[in-house]
């Protein structure tokens, strides 16, 4: 297990409603990214959070948007969901900023997903 | 635009043999390669790196080849057990040291079954 927590695990929504979805990161992480995952796909990035602020966006409207709190846990939310916004939703968690420089690896750890249908 | 594809959506292999999984990128600007295994209800898991200015690197079972010259790299699992059935994923991302907006872009994912 990675330590990456995300809530809830499945999730029912109807087409024009908002979603709220959690991830807590791995303990000394400052960093959170959020994938969606559609089905049969690899992953889409649709943005990070760096130390509370957003830090690099995906090709992603401005519906979804997303908060991180001072404890690096994360949020992302999707307003006026639409079909294809069915999709399992990943966080990873990551140390970013100076500490990571002489990593070899940023590695990502990532949680075990949301899986949202819209309906 | 980045793309990440892969040749084959899925793949059987017999317990004890050897498999490969391939993929192919179109950026040319690509340079930091990660190869990704998720198993089902579980998000994807690092498994091995490469840079552009590497040709092979290997690891516990597994080794990853690139050829930059024609933009596939691959993935080559030795004597496959059961707990290898999962999907793989090749994606791509800055290489380090760098820290800031480090999105992975995935590719479609290859299905590995274990034949026991």
């Amino acid at each position: 297990e990675t330590g990456v927590t995300q809530s809830p695990t499945h999730l029912i929504k109807t087409r024009g409603q908002q979603v709220t979805l959690r991830c807590s990161s791995q303990s000394g992480h400052n960093t959170v990214s959020w994938y969606q995952q559609a089905l049969g796909q690899g992953p889409q990035f649709i943005f990070q959070y760096y130390r509370e602020e957003e830090n690099g966006r995906g090709n992603f409207p401005p519906r979804f948007s997303g908060l991180q709190f001072p404890n690096y846990s994360s949020e992302l939310n999707v307003n006026a969901l639409e079909l294809d916004d069915s999709a399992l939703y990943l966080c990873a968690s990551s140390l970013g900023g100076l500490a990571a420089v002489h990593r070899s690896y940023n590695e990502q750890f990532f949680g075990p997903g949301t899986r949202l249908t819209v309906l | 635009g980045e793309s990440v594809g892969l040749h084959l959506p899925t793949l059987s292999v017999q317990e004890g043999d050897n498999s490969i999984i391939n993929c192919a990128y179109s950026n040319s600007a690509s340079d930091y390669f990660i190869w990704y295994k998720q198993e089902s209800g579980k998000g994807p898991q690092f498994i091995i790196d490469i840079r552009s200015n590497m040709d092979k690197r290997q690891g516990q079972r597994v080794t990853v080849l690139l050829n930059k010259t024609v933009k596939h790299l691959s993935l080559q699992i030795a004597a496959t057990q059961p707990g290898d059935s999962a999907v793989y994923f090749c994606a791509e991302t800055r290489p380090p040291p760098y820290f800031g907006n480090e999105k992975l872009t995935f590719g479609t994912g290859t299905r590995l079954t274990i034949i026991p």
